[in-house]
C-alpha cells in the first residue's frame, strides 16, 4: 500500500531533550511537509521541502529542525529550544511543491514528561 | 490577509439532518479551496475542493457552495450520518504557494 508512515504514534520528551519524529513516504512525491496541530488552532506549517537536500521554514519553525537527505524521508527534530512542544504532529506529502492534494500521515502525539 | 476564518467551532446534528460549516477569507489571490476531513487520531484527508470560477460543487452527500463576491465558502453535508462525525478543515491556496488552513469544526452526528 502506498502512503505516509509516521512513527512513533506517541512520544514523550523530557526537559532539555531533543526528540526526532520519523516520516517516510512511498508515494514517490517530491514535496514533504510538517504541520503542528493544537486544539482549536488548525494546522500550522513548521517546515517544508520541495526537493531533496532543500527545505524552507514555515510559519512556526523556531525550536524545530529537519533534513531531507532522501526523497522518501523527512524527519523532524523537536529541540530543547521548543518550550511548548506538546502537540499532534502531522507529516504530509504532495506530488509536486504545493500541489493541490496533500496526503497526510496518521500523526505523532508528542507530550512533555 | 492570509487567514481563513471558520465557523462554528463545533456542531451537533441529528442523523439525517444537514450539516453546514462556513468559511471566509480576505486574500482575493486564493484560487483553490479544499476541505479536509479528519477522524480522531488520524491525519486529515482531502474530501472535496472547488475553484472560484464555479459557484457550487457536489460529490455525493457533500456540496461546496462558493460566493466569490462575499469571499465566503461553505460545506454542506446532506443526510448526515454518525460516520460523518469528524473534524472538518476548510483551506485556501494561491497557485504554487502554501495551503492556509482554517481552525477546524468538530462535527458530531447523533442518532
Amino acid at each position: 500500500d502506498g502512503g505516509i508512515t509516521q512513527s512513533p504514534k506517541y512520544l514523550f520528551r523530557k526537559e532539555g531533550q531533543n526528540v526526532t519524529l520519523s516520516c517516510e513516504q512511498n508515494l514517490n512525491h517530491d514535496a514533504m511537509y510538517w504541520y503542528r496541530q493544537d486544539p482549536g488552532q488548525g494546522l500550522r506549517l513548521i517546515y517544508y521541502s520541495q526537493i531533496v537536500n532543500d527545505f524552507q521554514k514555515g510559519d512556526i519553525a523556531e525550536g524545530y529542525s529537519v533534513s531531507r537527505e532522501k526523497k522518501e524521508s523527512f524527519p523532524l527534530t523537536v529541540t530543547s529550544a521548543q518550550k511548548n512542544p506538546t502537540a499532534f504532529y502531522l507529516c504530509a506529502s504532495s506530488l509536486r511543491g504545493w500541489n493541490e492534494k496533500l496526503f497526510f500521515g496518521s500523526g505523532t502525539q508528542l507530550s512533555v514528561l | 490577509q492570509q487567514q481563513v476564518k471558520q465557523s462554528p467551532q463545533s456542531l451537533i446534528v441529528q442523523k439525517g439532518g444537514i450539516s453546514i460549516i462556513n468559511c471566509a477569507y480576505e486574500n482575493t489571490a486564493f484560487d483553490y479551496f479544499p476541505w479536509y476531513q479528519q477522524f480522531p487520531g488520524k491525519g486529515p484527508a482531502l474530501l472535496i475542493a472547488i475553484r472560484p470560477d464555479v459557484s457550487e460543487k457536489k460529490e455525493g452527500r457533500f456540496t461546496i457552495s462558493f460566493n466569490k463576491s462575499a469571499k465566503q465558502f461553505s460545506l454542506h453535508i446532506m443526510d448526515s450520518q454518525p460516520g460523518d462525525s469528524a473534524t472538518y478543515f476548510c483551506a485556501a491556496r494561491t497557485s504554487y504557494d502554501k495551503v492556509i488552513f482554517g481552525p477546524g469544526t468538530s462535527l458530531s452526528v447523533i442518532p
